[in-house]
């Protein structure tokens, strides 16, 4: 089993649909959740963060965290081409980071 | 624009070619990290500084040999690659916490470095 599992892709959402990204990780004492973004030959680039359980929104952004599942969601509301990218789940414990594999999206005009 | 830059952006290499890749971040972070990015694979962690001491080693071929000689530069030096360590290689630092009353260890990553190795 690996250590941080993202859902299979590629994700296909209509533009303005709800995208919903999830997330799972196995080490139970994981203190910090992220998401990347990663557009093709880019760099990942951060775009939430997100600590203590329950939902964080930014914009049209949202993670959700449930510790006693292991798991954590990011929900990209209106979504629009430009969103169009790589997702990276990221789970961090006593600072040593563990990334999933990704999930790619596309969002279709 | 990030605060973690990386240079060259792009490199071709024969095999037989001794090269360096260069990081460094103006974040004032106290950790750096070296990640291989393959096509359609996942990251790879290579190596972890943590104030200037290596804390982590990941089964790297000794053809990449990392250097941290201060807490904002990083450099990979390479030697005798193979064609298939042709990869984006991404430098990224943090903020090392590990208590839960500190920072949180979000990474940050320069632009990468596309290698090409014929």
């Amino acid at each position: 089993q690996k250590e941080v599992e993202q859902n299979s892709g590629p994700l296909s959402v209509p533009e303005g649909a709800i995208a919903s990204l999830n997330c799972t990780y196995s080490d139970r004492g994981s203190q910090s959740f992220f998401w990347y973004r990663q557009y093709s030959g880019k760099s990942p680039e951060l775009i939430m963060s997100i600590y203590s359980n329950g939902d964080k929104e930014d914009g049209r952004f949202t993670a959700q965290l449930n510790k006693a599942s292991q798991y954590v969601s990011l929900l990209i509301r209106d979504s629009q081409p430009s969103d169009s990218a790589t997702y990276l789940c990221a789970v961090n414990n006593a600072g040593k980071s563990t990334f999933g594999d990704g999930t790619t999206l596309t969002v279709k005009p | 624009e990030t605060g973690v830059t990386q240079t060259p952006r792009h490199l071709v290499m024969g095999m037989t070619n001794k090269k360096s890749l260069k990081c460094e971040q103006h974040l004032g972070h106290n950790a750096m990290y070296w990640y291989k990015q393959s096509a359609k694979k996942p990251l790879e962690l290579m190596f972890v500084y943590s104030l200037e001491e290596r804390v982590e080693n990941n089964s790297v071929p000794s053809r990449f040999s990392p250097e941290c000689p201060n807490s904002s530069h990083l450099f990979l030096h390479l030697h005798t690659l193979q064609p298939e360590d042709s990869a984006l290689y991404l430098c990224a630092s943090s903020q090392l916490s590990k208590g839960l009353a500190g920072g949180h260890n979000e990474q940050f990553f320069g632009p990468g470095t596309r290698l090409t190795v014929l």
